[in-house]
This record gives structure tokens, sequence and C-alpha cells, in this order.
């Protein structure tokens, strides 16, 4: 399978629940990227892995966890979250982390907290 | 973080019309790209440029890296049903090291 892939498309948590969001990529890209996309907002950077290793974290609050154990997979480990945490969460893989490279993004997990 | 203006905010047009819509920003940007998001999916990109002045296309889309490599355009001609959905554009960081996104426009496009 070609592309960048989420599961599981959607999912629906309660506030004290413990869930992992998953993203693949089989592009060979060296980078991939959490995103979360709320309603009427700009898509929100929360975190950047390149080579596997942490780069960026964009201010995201701890109950937000991510993983990344090799360049292909990427995990977002969820907890205790809060209703407005509820969103569309969009992984995405580029090339390279600097230099421009332009994002492939998967089909995104649409998350309710309830 | 960098702030990109997209306008319209929201489109309805009839199908076979072009539509035209734009992105600004308050810095200079030295690439500029195009995605488009449908409903329920992730953004897909379209459109990719890089020199100011550049004029790109890809079927029936239209894009141009503006002269002040402060703004973007991307026009539609003769619009489908299927062209549905919202378009953001997208430029990179001082560093590179991320791309911020617009607030995107939203196109119907009504049969």
């Amino acid at each position: 399978e070609t592309g960048v892939t989420q599961t599981p498309r959607h999912l629906v948590m309660g506030m004290t629940n413990k869930k992992s969001l998953k993203c693949e990529q089989h592009l060979g890209h060296n980078a991939m990227y959490w995103y979360k996309q709320s309603a009427k907002k700009p898509l929100e950077l929360m975190f950047v892995y390149s080579l596997e290793e942490r780069v960026e974290n964009n201010s995201v609050p701890s109950r937000f966890s991510p993983e990344c154990p090799n360049s292909s997979h990427l995990f977002l480990h969820l907890h205790t979250l809060q209703p407005e945490d509820s969103a569309l969460y969009l992984c995405a893989s580029s090339l390279a982390y600097r230099g421009g490279y332009g994002y492939t993004f998967g089909s995104g997990t649409r998350l309710t907290v309830v | 973080g960098q702030q990109l203006n997209q306008s319209p905010q929201s489109m309805f047009i009839q199908e076979g019309e072009d539509v035209s819509m734009n992105c600004t920003s308050s810095s200079i940007f030295n690439t500029w790209l195009w995605y488009k998001q449908d409903p329920g999916e992730g953004p897909v990109l379209l459109i990719a440029l890089y020199k100011a002045g550049e004029l790109t296309s890809n079927g029936r889309l239209t894009a141009q890296f503006g002269i002040t490599r402060k703004d973007s355009f991307l026009n539609i001609s003769a619009s489908i049903p299927s062209d549905v959905g919202i378009y953001f554009c997208a430029g990179p960081s001082n560093t590179g090291n991320q791309f911020y996104f617009g607030t995107g426009t939203s196109l119907t496009v009504i049969p």
C-alpha cells in the first residue's frame, strides 16, 4: 500500500479513556507530522519527527504523547482528553524535515471526546 | 506562527463557472503550495510554486506565485461538482522546518 494511512478513521472516547492513533507511510519519507484540524481554524502543527527523533513540539498539552518507533510509523497516544480536543487529527510525511518539501497527508482520524 | 489569509472564505457557484481565490501573507515566501481537502479526507497537494511570477497549471487548475512573493492565486476553470471541497494555501517558515496553512476557501458547486 502506498501513501499515508491513518487508523482508526473515527474514534469516540470518554475523558478517562486511553487510546492511540496510528499513522503509517510507505513513501520512504524521513519526516512525519501530527496536525490538529478544528472547525474554522488553520491547521495546527502539533509534533514533528525527523529520522525518528522529535524535533518540534508546539506547546501541546501532555495529554497528547507522540511516539515514532521507526521512520514509517507514527503514533499519537491520548489520555484524559477534554471535549475541546475533539477534532480531525491529520498525519503527514515529507521527504525531509527541512528544505520546504511538500507534505503528503493521511485521511485523518475524526476524534470525538465525550 | 505565520498567518496566511485566504479569500473568499466560502464560495457558492454554478457548475461551469470559473473560480478565483487568493492567499496573502505578511512576509515573503519562496514556495507556495495549494492543497484541496475533500469532505472527510486529508488535504491533497494540487500545485507547487517555487518562483515569483510563476504560473503553473494542473488540468483545469492554474496557480500563480505573486510578484511581491507575499501572495498567490488559484483559478479553477469550468467548475464541476467534484471540485467541491476546501482549498488551502501553504508557505514554508523561514527555516523551512514547517509549513503554515491558510484558513481555507470552502467551495460549493451547484449542479
